[in-house]
């Protein structure tokens, strides 16, 4: 089975710190994202990955960033942490396949802001 | 621009009776579709894919139904049981735009034992 594990399920964390969330897939998926979810809103996408050392900007990049130094690991970084950045953080990957092919999500990272 | 849009946000059943999901898409060229389950506490999970040259799919109890003409997509759950209840989302991916997909808002399925 596709495993896409997240390190933390919930993190509460001071406005203003730097906050590391990281994701590891092990089924050596080149794809991998970082999505937001909240209520009302549904998942919307940060960033994404085609590639080692690859990442692209996705709907909604501002105040994140993300690293790709290995394949199997994608880390998402919050620089400098605001209340508005509590959410409810969702890993996936799949393999390549333009335009098609399932995500395989991790069970999520619940962040909180104080 | 392009939404992927569900019309309601919750839904309750009885214990098995048949659910109904709807979820509205606005790219006509949209040509894949998926359904994703998200249980409470866990990431979104595959149900039920659905390419645009087919007008129906079905799995285990599970069936999506696509109809171009109107840009609508609905998964039907038969039996519906109380593990069934959770956020059930359709994603279509944008053109041109290789593996990212547009998720809908959700819709909630409760279902009453």
């Amino acid at each position: 089975d596709v495993k896409v594990t997240q390190s933390s399920r919930y993190l509460v964390k001071r406005t203003g710190e730097k906050v590391f969330l990281e994701c590891v897939q092990d089924m050596d998926h080149e794809n991998m994202f970082w999505y937001r979810q909240d209520p009302g809103l549904g998942l919307r996408l940060i960033y994404f990955s085609y590639d080692v050392k690859m990442k692209e900007k996705g709907d909604i990049p501002e105040g994140y960033s993300v690293s790709r130094e290995k394949k199997e690991r994608f880390s998402l970084i919050l620089e400098s942490a605001s209340t508005n950045q509590t959410s409810m953080y969702l890993c996936a990957s799949s393999f390549p396949a333009a335009g098609q092919g399932e995500q395989y999500f991790g069970p999520g990272t619940r962040l909180t802001v104080t | 621009g392009e939404s992927v849009g569900l019309h309601l946000p919750t839904l309750s059943v009885q214990e098995g009776d048949n659910s109904i999901i709807n979820c509205a898409y606005s790219n006509s060229a949209s040509d894949y579709f998926i359904w994703y389950k998200q249980e409470s506490g866990k990431g979104p999970q595959f149900i039920i894919d659905i390419r645009s040259n087919m007008d129906k799919r079905q799995g285990q109890r599970v069936t999506v139904l696509l109809n171009k003409t109107v840009k609508h997509l609905s998964l039907q759950i038969a039996a519906t049981q109380p593990g069934d209840s959770a956020v059930y989302f359709c994603a279509e991916p944008p053109p041109n735009t290789g593996n990212q997909f547009y998720f809908g808002t959700g819709t909630s399925l409760t279902v009453i034992p």
